[in-house]
């Protein structure tokens, strides 16, 4: 049982390039969400999904796109990455109405 | 104004201090309250979670909510270095069929030897 896998762990993006951060869980949850974590600023909500084809927006949406096509993954994509975008970066999982959230390892990205 | 505000610290301590971590929010329709742990680069796991106002004990750990101050607490008896992390308060509601955490900022606890 792997819980919450995120893929890159860590990664360094130039100014204006996309990439994409994976998010993989193997528990059947059906709420799955994005976080990235500041200092000082805590954990601010990006996107998050209920179900599969199921997505909305959270606290800090802008720049991020997101899509959830199976149970398992939601991907996040970063379109034109900024420098304001250097952060660490965590997915989460639960069942709905949970009280427990599965974090996965965080990805630390840095955009130069 | 946030929904959940938690002092950021950090929060130095010696060993076998009695530590209170607290939050305050203004949502009145949060009813679970729960209290997460992270250490260094590492993603937070949950501690402990109380629904509505009361107490809750488990092991070392005293978690209160009082309603009517809007406002959560953690207690650690007997501090150990190994608690050396940041606590982070999150919150949930019945008006979004309790599907969204909200999560205060964290406070960095450090529990010197």
């Amino acid at each position: 049982n792997a819980g919450v896998t995120q893929t890159p762990k860590f990664q360094v993006l130039k100014t204006g390039q996309s990439m994409t951060l994976q998010c993989a869980q193997d528990m059947n949850h059906e709420y799955m969400s994005w976080y990235r974590q500041d200092p000082g600023m805590g954990l601010r909500l990006i996107h998050y999904s209920v179900g599969a084809g199921i997505t909305d927006q959270g606290e800090v949406p802008n720049g991020y796109n997101v899509s959830r096509s199976t149970t398992e993954d939601f991907p996040l994509r970063l379109l034109s990455a900024a420098p304001s975008q250097t952060s660490v970066y965590f997915c989460a999982s639960s069942y709905l109405e949970a009280t427990e959230a599965f974090f996965g390892q965080g990805t630390r990205l840095t955009v130069v | 104004q946030k929904e959940v505000e938690q002092d950021p610290g950090p929060l130095s301590v010696p060993e076998g201090a009695i530590v209170s971590l607290n939050c305050t929010y203004s949502n009145s329709a949060f009813q679970y309250f729960m209290w997460y742990r992270q250490y260094s680069r590492k993603g937070p796991e949950l501690l402990m979670y109380t629904y509505s106002s009361g107490n809750k004990e488990d092991g070392r750990f005293t978690a209160q909510v009082d309603k009517s101050s809007k406002y959560i607490s953690l207690f650690i008896r007997d501090s150990q270095p190994s608690d050396s992390a940041t606590y982070l308060c999150a919150m949930k509601g019945a008006w979004n069929n309790f599907n969204k955490f909200y999560f205060g900022s964290g406070t960095k606890l450090n529990v010197k030897p």
